[in-house]
């Protein structure tokens, strides 16, 4: 069974620039989410989609959104590029069951912003 | 809120020697706890979970954990160190019944181990 696929797994942008992130989940999985890593702050949340619907998001400007296909692929978008979005993003699927939590997590995207 | 707390950055044990990782959790309502390891440029990948049942949890790789409710923790032990386990691993809760998957992290524990 294929893991969960990240593109690009390598990306270099300047500030001001948008990024789009994709990230096709393991088949059957259709809850997808979405964590930035980075020395400083660690892994930290962005936002959860299934069904297509946002469910859960965390504490990050507008500028990030994200979105989930009918095929429970999801993009991540981030504009305005700063310097401090540079990270590696990771994407996470999971099976929607209530009383579960395993993630089974991409390789990432590393984003450096210069 | 919820937070997570690994009271190691960096642990250093010779191969073939004992390990425990340190976790201490917080969170007002039933927890779910999990560790997961990271190799350099690569993912997070799953080594255990606690939901509840037996506090103490097998995992892959010889790793298991030890929930303990009174103390706030998720111990991570593997009874002999391989090379092959240098990694940073990542203590993380999660909000049991809401449906909701958002974990909170650790800080994470860089583990070196020396020949």
């Amino acid at each position: 069974k294929a893991g969960v696929t990240q593109t690009p797994r390598y990306l270099i942008k300047t500030r001001g620039q948008q990024v789009t992130l994709s990230c096709s989940p393991i088949s059957g999985h259709r809850s997808v989410s979405w964590y930035q890593q980075t020395p400083g702050q660690g892994l930290q949340f962005l936002f959860e989609y299934f069904s297509e619907t946002q469910r859960n998001k965390g504490n990050f400007p507008g500028r990030f959104s994200g979105r989930q296909f009918s095929n429970s692929r999801s993009e991540m978008n981030v504009s305005t590029l700063e310097l401090g979005d540079s990270a590696l993003y990771l994407c996470a699927s999971s099976l929607p069951r209530e009383n579960t939590g395993e993630l089974f997590f991409g390789e990432g995207s590393r984003l450096t912003v210069l | 809120a919820q937070s997570v707390t690994q009271p190691d950055i960096h642990i250093t044990v010779s191969e073939g020697a004992s390990l425990e990782l340190r976790c201490n959790y917080s969170y007002g309502a039933t927890p779910y706890l999990f560790w997961y390891v990271q190799s350099p440029g690569q993912g997070l990948q799953l080594l255990l979970k606690y939901f509840s049942g037996d506090t103490l949890v097998q995992g892959i790789k010889g790793f298991e954990a030890e929930f303990k409710r009174s103390q706030s923790s998720f111990n991570l032990r593997k009874p002999s160190v391989h090379w092959s386990d240098a990694a940073e691993y990542f203590c993380a809760v999660g909000a049991l019944g809401t449906g909701r998957r958002a974990l909170t992290f650790g800080s994470g524990t860089r583990l070196q181990v020396q020949p």
